[in-house]
């Protein structure tokens, strides 16, 4: 059964500790993102990645940090430089940098 | 950077009334994409609109795109409870200015509640 998985669902995490969200994919596509989603607020790229080792700032990067050692893997560090960590992340793949996403079912982050 | 706008940000509609929501860009799209977020949940692909003048239908569910392929419209007709969540569209824009480097760019969504 093909997907997005992220892990975990919900995350408690306290002020000041950096915070890893998992996302893999077994898709095998070679692109893949991160959202942060804010209630009643749409879709802000924090980073986004088109080919294993590589990936590309997008436009709310500052506090985050990423890594693609793998094509089926795109792990996001939240940490303790990003001044409003706690939101909705949803991970997303597609087989180019402008077709059609898919999403995972997200992680939601709350930072005491 | 460049946006997609989206209006509007809200919409509530008695169950049975029909929706529309609609999304502009100042630059043509070489594609536009709706996507549907039910409330909890996660964006989940609805329909790509590659052809100038364009028009899908999903059963209930309307899509056109723009003559100039600069706008785009979602129309549901006679909604139903079914139908809430926030509709989002995404179209290519340039990353970069003077570059060719694209990337999906989505709207705020438009917020879509039913009254039963």
């Amino acid at each position: 059964d093909g997907g997005i998985t992220q892990s975990p669902k919900y995350l408690f995490r306290k002020e000041g500790q950096n915070v890893t969200l998992s996302c893999e994919q077994n898709l095998n596509h070679d692109a893949m993102y991160w959202y942060r989603q804010d209630p009643g607020q749409g879709l802000r790229l924090i980073y986004y990645s088109q080919i294993v080792n590589d990936f590309q700032k997008g436009d709310i990067a500052e506090g985050y940090s990423v890594s693609r050692e793998k094509k089926e893997s795109f792990p996001l560090t939240v940490t303790s430089a990003q001044k409003n960590p706690t939101a909705f992340y949803l991970c997303a793949s597609s087989w180019d940098r402008v077709g059609e996403q898919f999403f995972g079912p997200g992680t939601r982050l709350t930072v005491l | 950077g460049q946006q997609v706008m989206q209006i509007p940000q809200y919409q509530h509609v008695q169950e049975g009334e029909d929706f529309t929501t609609y999304c502009n860009s100042s630059t043509t799209l070489s594609n536009i994409q709706w996507y549907k977020q039910r409330p909890g949940g996660h964006p989940v692909f609805l329909i790509q609109l590659v052809k100038s003048g364009e028009v899908k239908k999903q059963k209930r569910l309307t899509f056109q795109f723009g003559e100039a392929k600069k706008n785009s419209s979602l129309h549901i007709t006679a909604t139903q409870t079914t139908d809430v969540g926030t509709y989002f569209c995404a179209g290519p824009k340039i990353q970069n200015s003077g570059g060719s480097n694209y990337k999906l760019t989505f709207g705020k969504g438009t917020l879509l509640t039913v009254n039963p």
